[in-house]
């Protein structure tokens, strides 16, 4: 069946530095969405991918869809202490969610 | 930010009793959803509903049952409840049409003694 894939499950830097997390699909998708969930928090959706190939960019968060769209990315740059949480997946397909794993993200001071 | 709203935010009962966890949408979304999902872990769809009088079961096992007689209310019973079914609940709810943008509630956390 449909599985969305993500990975890294943790992931733990120093504020500064770079973060990737990376998600992939066993099958086409017709979107991706990404979601951040703050700790103690609820999931909030953070941004939607269509096209094959698509980037798009908020501020420091950078999200690309593969030009296949079976995989997407999720890149921060020059993470900040606001960025803790854990990142989360959803491919769409056939009117269905499958989210992925998530990555749980820390930035130590 | 959406209007979604879960009550209880806490629970904490015995083992056998019933309960029904609340999850009211004000946004006219056609779908909504039900997700179990343990502290930092991923999220398990459980049920959803793509509109009124209709239901359907999740990915996870889930021994609750869920109604939608009204659009803005999809309740989640647990008939008895078990320490098994200690988690966080989140409700979601999604336009339908479009985008399909999942609005999350803030999620009720259960703990069955």
């Amino acid at each position: 069946g449909q599985q969305v894939m993500q990975i890294p499950q943790y992931q733990h830097v120093q504020e500064g530095e770079d973060f990737t997390t990376y998600c992939n699909s066993s099958t086409t998708l017709s979107n991706i969405q990404w979601y951040k969930q703050r700790p103690g928090g609820h999931p909030v959706f953070l941004i939607q991918l269509v096209k094959s190939g698509e980037v798009k960019k908020q501020k420091r968060l950078t999200f690309q869809f593969g030009e296949a769209k079976k995989n997407s990315s999720l890149h921060i740059t020059a993470t900040q202490t606001t960025d803790v949480g854990t990142y989360f997946c959803a491919g769409h397909n056939f009117n269905k969610f499958y989210f992925g794993s998530g990555t749980k993200l820390n930035v130590k001071p | 930010e959406a209007d979604i709203y879960q009550t209880p935010r806490y629970l904490v009962i015995g083992t056998g009793k019933k309960i029904t966890l609340e999850c009211s949408q004000t946004m006219g979304h056609d779908k909504m959803y039900w997700y179990q999902q343990d502290p930092g872990m991923e999220l398990h769809l459980i049920h959803y509903s793509y509109g009124v009088n209709s239901t359907e079961k999740g990915d996870l096992s889930s021994e609750s049952t869920v109604s939608r007689i009204r659009t803005e209310h999809f309740p989640l019973t647990l008939e008895s409840a078990r320490p098994s079914h200690t988690s966080q609940y989140l409700c979601a709810s999604s336009p339908g049409r479009g985008g399909d943008t999942q609005y999350f509630g803030p999620g009720t956390r259960l703990t069955v003694l």
